[in-house]
């Protein structure tokens, strides 16, 4: 049982260049959700699909460009990466929006230079 | 501003000891106060989470308490293993939300010595 699959795990990008996070979930949930974390902080919300074919803002949404692909898939893209772009980013999802239980994939760590 | 913060950045436990972490928030219009363990390298997970209208939860090994009157969660984490090395964060719903609103708070790191 995958749960919840990031693709990259790592990457590099020179400030300017765009680049797209791909996120998988096998346990047939409607909720998938984006978040970055950064050193010493919690986490923080970007972009939410309450179910298939919804999408919306979360925290801290500027920069960043989401696509609910199926119910399976959500990926977010950065249009012109920035070096405060730089953080981890984890992708999540759950049954329902409303859920305490949310299920995290294993992040990616950018660094914009 | 953030709603949920910590006590205690860090803290170091003796194994076989119980740990407590604590948690402070500020939106009395939350629904749900939630507990997450992120292991290194990891991403979060959930360990209980418990409604606004009780006072206590257990779990395998953990105990949720909610104190409304001074607005503080703690989580409490009986005969502490090294398995349970992380970081804990606290993390709430507000209350109605029809929109995902799961905010997290910083997180408080958990070492335990063998």
């Amino acid at each position: 049982n995958a749960g919840v699959t990031q693709t990259p795990k790592f990457q590099v990008l020179k400030t300017g260049q765009s680049m797209t996070l791909q996120c998988a979930q096998d346990m047939n949930h409607n909720s998938m959700y984006w978040y970055r974390q950064d050193p010493g902080m919690g986490l923080r919300l970007i972009y939410y699909s309450a179910s298939e074919g919804t999408t919306d803002k979360g925290e801290v949404p500027n920069g960043y460009n989401v696509s609910r692909l199926n119910k399976r898939e959500f990926s977010l893209r950065l249009e012109s990466a920035a070096p405060s772009q730089t953080s981890v980013y984890f992708c999540a999802s759950s049954e329902a929006v409303w859920d305490t239980e949310a299920f995290f994939g294993q992040g990616t760590r950018l660094t914009v230079v | 501003g953030e709603s949920v913060g910590l006590h205690l950045p860090t803290l170091s436990v003796q194994e076989g000891d119980n740990s407590i972490i604590n948690c402070a928030y500020s939106n009395s219009a939350s629904d749900y106060f939630i507990w997450y363990k992120q292991e290194s390298g990891k991403g979060p997970q959930f360990i209980i989470d418990i409604r606004s209208n009780m006072d206590k939860r257990q779990g395998q090994r953990v105990t949720v308490l909610l104190n409304k009157t001074v607005k503080h969660l703690s989580l409490q984490i009986a005969a502490t293993q090294p398995g349970d090395s992380a970081v804990y964060f606290c993390a709430e719903i507000p209350r109605g939300a029809g929109s995902y609103q799961l905010t997290f708070g910083k997180g408080t790191k958990l070492s335990v010595i063998p």
